[in-house]
């Protein structure tokens, strides 16, 4: 069973423009983690963000979690094409396991 | 350098046959993690361990095994029980409340 479940599934933008991802998960976690993975890759960790913060920036990334809408979301602003990837949310607690469940992805394509 | 490896990057198995993926690192991490990533999907869960000697079931492990006898090493059997093993395997390890470091990942084949 998935954890996060994320929307859009794609988005397509063109470069400059910003762009938004959300993620919703069922259960209390101890922190939420973005993913970037380029086609046929591993994942690569872009940000974390605890369960008593509410807005986390890094760079041209920002996220910000909602634990009473159990919630998270990913701005990226200003595009770039080199941004085009999926990305994911992951949650390090699922019913009271610490296992790692990662969401279903957001696709995004970023025209130049 | 530390990081995870996985190997190998490609792998062809045939019908009946068993197979092993390999993932190693040296971050000296005590959690590792397996997942199944099938075209155009996520993540999926195979198996999870959070210490050595113990290893947890995720979201879909029939037709896989593993095993944890070092820290540094977590290999993943996928056996003839599983039907259709045509994946992306990822490899990743954490720390406590860290990141997850992922491996390259392994493409396995059924030929």
């Amino acid at each position: 069973s998935q954890q996060g479940e994320e929307d859009p599934q794609a988005l397509s933008i063109q470069e400059g423009e910003n762009a938004t991802m959300n993620c919703s998960y069922k259960t209390s976690i101890n922190n939420l983690q973005w993913y970037r993975q380029n086609s046929g890759r591993g994942l690569v960790h872009l940000i974390l963000i605890r369960s008593n913060e509410r807005e986390k920036h890094s760079g041209r990334l920002r996220v910000t979690l909602d634990t009473s809408k159990k919630s998270s979301s990913l701005l990226i602003t200003a595009s770039r094409a080199a941004d085009t990837a999926s990305y994911f949310c992951a949650t390090d607690r699922s019913y009271n396991t610490d296992k790692l469940i990662f969401g279903t992805g957001t696709r995004l394509q970023v025209f130049p | 350098d530390g990081g995870i490896t996985q190997s190998p990057k490609y792998l062809f198995r045939k019908e009946g046959q068993n197979v092993t993926l390999s993932c190693e690192q040296n971050l000296n991490h005590d959690a590792m993690y397996w997942y199944r990533q099938d075209p155009g999907q996520g993540l999926r869960l195979i198996y999870y361990s959070q210490i050595v000697n113990d290893f947890q079931k995720g979201d879909i492990a029939e037709g896989y095994s593993v095993s944890r006898e070092k820290k540094e090493s977590f290999p993943l059997t996928v056996t003839s029980a599983q039907k259709n093993p045509t994946a992306f395997y990822l490899c990743a390890s954490t720390g406590a409340n860290t990141e997850a470091f992922f491996g390259q990942g392994t493409r396995l084949t059924v030929v």
